[in-house]
């Protein structure tokens, strides 16, 4: 199975800042790779897929790149509705894994 | 508009069973993989199960082989899980999806159904 890794496991950040998040497979998955962000109590809503391209409603600040074996998710302008886990996905293999989440909280 | 809505989840016993089903509407159901995936309490997400869009194909994690089936009745417009000797472990979120057109990600979520497995 490849294993996904994300860093860092949380972030403290404030409105109006830049954040990066980290994912890296165990092995390469070309760009099979998706990001979602959850907030408590509810599912998981798909932000990017295909490595970078953007889902359709989801604001432009929100940006993925990467390929190969390692990606990143940035936010270029945190909001306060952006305050959520976020999980990269593998969409390469089955099974299709997760990373373990990095939490952004307010700072 | 787009829905997925599970049912069918509870308290059961270890070693009991238990079926989830999922109401898909507002989309061409017969068209797409569909999937589960769970989330244990506090804990991240898994992909439990796949299922071609005519139901010849079906894929499973390692954890629930032999013991979940997953199927699907598009004239119904429906998903299913059935879960048999059910563990402790077992205990999550399940979460009906939708895969993606053009990948193998999940384009649309259902909003959960609750299992606990515990005596």
């Amino acid at each position: 199975d490849i294993q996904m890794t994300q860093s860092p496991s949380s972030v403290s950040a404030s409105v109006g800042d830049r954040v990066t998040i980290t994912c890296r497979a165990s092995q390469g998955i070309s760009s099979w790779l998706a990001w979602y962000q959850q907030k408590p109590g509810k599912a998981p809503k798909l932000l990017i897929y295909a490595a970078s391209s953007l889902q359709r409603g989801v604001p432009s600040r929100f940006s993925g790149s990467g390929s190969g074996t390692d990606f990143t998710l940035t936010i270029s302008s945190l909001q306060p509705e952006d305050f959520a886990t976020y999980y990269c996905q593998q969409a390469n293999s089955f099974p299709f894994t997760f990373g373990p989440g990095t939490k952004v909280d307010i700072k | 508009e787009e829905q997925l809505v599970e049912s069918g989840g509870g308290l059961v016993q270890p070693g009991g069973s238990l079926r989830l089903s999922c109401a898909a509407s507002g989309f061409s159901f017969s068209t797409y993989w569909m999937t589960w995936v769970r989330q244990a309490p506090g804990k991240g997400l898994e992909w439990v199960a796949n299922i071609k869009q005519d139901g010849s194909e079906m894929y499973y994690v390692d954890s629930v082989k032999g013991r979940f089936t997953i199927s699907r009745d598009n004239a119904k417009k429906s998903l299913y899980l059935q879960m048999n000797s059910l563990r402790a472990e077992d205990t999550a979120v399940y979460y009906c999806a939708r895969r993606g057109a053009s990948g193998s990600w999940v384009g649309y979520w259902g909003q959960g159904s609750l299992v606990i497995v515990s005596s």
